[in-house]
């Protein structure tokens, strides 16, 4: 059985720096990594989308790395700004059923 | 091109009574999800439809909850009877093939009281 976990649950970073959200994955044996965002009160807005064939995907101040071996992925945030608050959520898609499964996600707040 | 459309956006009920959302995934899109995300967890998929076929639904509480799509297009989730611990977030999203990337509409925020 596939278990996501993020790490950190929470994090308050001062406006414009640079920050590092993890995400690690129990079976290997994905197809894809997504990374999504959530606003409260609101749906995901998915953010990155990596294949297991590939190290990396970026979208403009958004970095995500997938080291599928290890079972780990990065989402690297440049430059943070207060429209950055709001709870990352990361999902692998799993093979056999092709299970979508979430982490618990980590909430962020940029500060002024 | 639209987005996944929910319906409710919210609603509130009394335990025991009965609840139905509504979900219109992507024009084309043959694989919908739907997830419960109780308040401060990650969501948690109930069941996966691939066209109007059932792919899993392991973790439907299929004593009360149940989920139909029709001609491969629109689904609905209904809950009956509801219970207290169903209070939650219900999201459906859909994906145009089974490795694709997945969208998600605004969800349903159900509490029952």
């Amino acid at each position: 059985k596939q278990e996501v976990t993020q790490i950190p649950a929470a994090l308050s970073v001062p406006e414009g720096e640079n920050l590092v959200l993890n995400c690690s994955f129990t079976d290997s044996a994905i197809y894809n990594l997504q990374w999504f965002r959530q606003d409260p009160g609101k749906g995901l807005t998915s953010l990155l989308l990596i294949q297991s064939s590939q190290r990396e995907q970026t979208s403009g101040r958004l970095n995500a790395s997938l080291d599928k071996s290890s079972g780990r992925s990065t989402l690297y945030i440049a430059a943070s700004q207060p429209g950055d608050s709001a709870t990352y959520l990361c999902a692998v898609l799993t093979g056999g059923g092709n299970k979508l499964t979430f982490g618990t996600g980590t909430q962020l707040k940029v500060e002024l | 091109e639209a987005g996944v459309a929910q319906s409710p956006r919210y609603k509130i009920i009394e335990k025991r009574q009965s609840v139905a959302f509504w979900c219109n995934p992507i024009s084309g899109h043959a694989t919908l999800y739907w997830y419960q995300q109780i308040l401060g967890q990650g969501p948690k998929l109930l069941i996966q439809f691939q066209n109007n076929g059932v792919v899993d639904d392991s973790q439907l509480p299929k004593d009360r909850f149940s989920a139909e799509r029709l001609k491969g297009v629109d689904s609905t989730l209904k809950i009956q009877p509801a219970k207290l611990e169903d209070s939650a977030v219900y999201l459906c999203a859909s994906s145009l093939e089974r490795h694709t990337e997945a969208f998600f509409g605004q969800g349903t925020r159900l509490t029952v009281v």
